[in-house]
Order: C-alpha cells, then sequence, then structure tokens
C-alpha cells in the first residue's frame, strides 16, 4: 500500500521560503509511470494545484505559482520537495502531496498525504 | 484555466435515500482517445480528500457502488444511490484535460 507523508516547518516567515517534502513508502518512486503532486488549501477554501514532477523528473507548474514554485526529487531518499519563494500570508494553507497513478489510464490523485499545515507569520 | 462549476453548494440528505450534485465544465472535457478528464473526490472533515470517481464514471479501487458518476462533455454529476452517515464532507470534482488541473469549488453534504 502505497503511503505519502508531508514534513517541514509549519511556521514560515513572510517574504522567505516555503519547503516541504514529501516521503513516498509502500513503492519507489522512479518505478512506474506515475506524477507526484503538491495540491494546497488555505482553511475553509477549495483546493489548488501547484504543481507536479514525473518520474523522469520533468514537472509542470500552475501558472499562477509558476514564477515562484520548484518541485524536484530525490530518488535516493524516495522523496520529492516543494519549495515556494517570497511566501505572504496568502500562502497560508494546508499543503498536500498526492500521487497519479497509472493503470488502464491515468488516475490523477489515487493516494494523498494527510496534509501539513503551513502559516506564513512574523 | 477550464473553470468547474458545481451545483448546489449544499444538500441536506436523508440516510438510505438517494443524492446527486452537478459539475460542469467551461469546455469540453473529452480526449482525443475518447476517454473523458473529469473526477469526484469526497473530503471528509480533517482529512484529505479521497478518490471516488475518475474518466467521468469509472470508480477508484476500493470504492462502494453506491458511488456513480455520469456525464460527458461539459456536464457531469454524481450520484449516491443510498447515502450512509459516512458519505457526509465536501465532494469535488476536478477536470484532468489540461494544466493547471482545477477543482469545482464544492458541494457539502449534510445529513437531515
Amino acid at each position: 500500500q502505497v503511503q505519502l507523508q508531508e514534513s517541514g516547518p509549519g511556521l514560515v516567515k513572510p517574504s522567505q521560503t516555503l519547503s516541504l517534502t514529501c516521503t513516498v513508502s509502500g513503492g519507489s518512486i522512479s518505478s512506474g509511470r506515475f506524477y507526484w503532486n503538491w495540491i494546497r488549501q488555505p482553511a475553509g477554501e477549495g483546493l489548488e494545484w501547484i504543481g507536479r514532477i514525473y518520474t523522469s523528473g520533468n514537472t509542470d507548474y500552475n501558472p499562477s505559482l509558476k514564477s515562484r514554485v520548484t518541485i524536484s526529487v530525490d530518488t535516493s531518499n524516495n522523496q520529492f520537495s516543494l519549495k515556494l519563494n517570497s511566501v505572504t500570508a496568502a500562502d497560508t494553507a494546508i499543503y498536500y502531496c498526492a500521487r497519479d497513478g497509472y493503470g488502464s489510464d491515468w488516475l490523477p490523485f489515487d493516494y494523498w498525504g494527510r496534509g501539513t499545515l503551513v502559516t506564513v507569520s512574523s | 484555466d477550464i473553470v468547474v462549476t458545481q451545483t448546489p453548494l449544499s444538500l441536506s440528505v436523508t440516510p438510505g435515500q438517494p443524492a446527486s450534485m452537478s459539475c460542469k465544465s467551461s469546455q469540453s472535457l473529452l480526449r482525443s482517445d475518447g476517454k473523458t478528464s473529469l473526477c469526484w473526490y469526497l473530503q471528509r472533515s480533517g482529512h484529505p480528500p479521497q478518490p471516488l470517481i475518475y474518466g467521468a464514471s469509472n470508480r477508484f479501487s476500493g470504492v462502494p457502488d453506491r458511488f456513480s458518476g455520469s456525464g460527458s462533455g461539459t456536464d457531469f454529476e454524481l450520484k449516491i444511490s443510498r447515502v450512509e452517515a459516512e458519505d457526509v464532507g465536501i465532494y469535488y470534482c476536478m477536470q484532468s484535460l489540461e494544466l493547471p488541473r482545477t477543482f469545482g469549488q464544492g458541494t457539502k453534504v449534510e445529513m437531515k
């Protein structure tokens, strides 16, 4: 059973960089056809897709955040990471990592982490 | 970006009774291979979303068969044949045809 777990600081100061890691267990992050995603949800609001990284390392980002986002993968530790720079209070949210699986077709967000709350405040 | 709109925003349901909700996209979600890029998720309070439906009408593994998805093009529906207490939460539809992936604003389901 694939499991994802987010980790990282719960408090980030304005203008600094938010850094989160998603650790994948129950399967190799680099085998198979998978996309590894980051999604966020401000308290009481809806879901926003941030971006993704493919098994090969190719990335796609939401244009609304593209200038501030970097997603990378660390296959040796079975992890992928999110960096969001120049944060403001508007970046305060629960951040989720999630996988796109593949069976007979793509399975968007078939596995999710539990989420981690990141607050931007001085 | 493709805009996804859900109705109603809230729904009060009776246990054992059916329920349905709608999702509309600003453009067709039909792919060139004939498949449709529309998914449904349920988010229970305090939990991450859990997958229900992909390809507009296919249940993810382990999803009870009381959940069914239908629709094509720009109009989609999620039906629950007999609502159970554990079905309370917010239901989101999402398009995966184009990047960025976009979600509807959600339909909040509560028990009467």
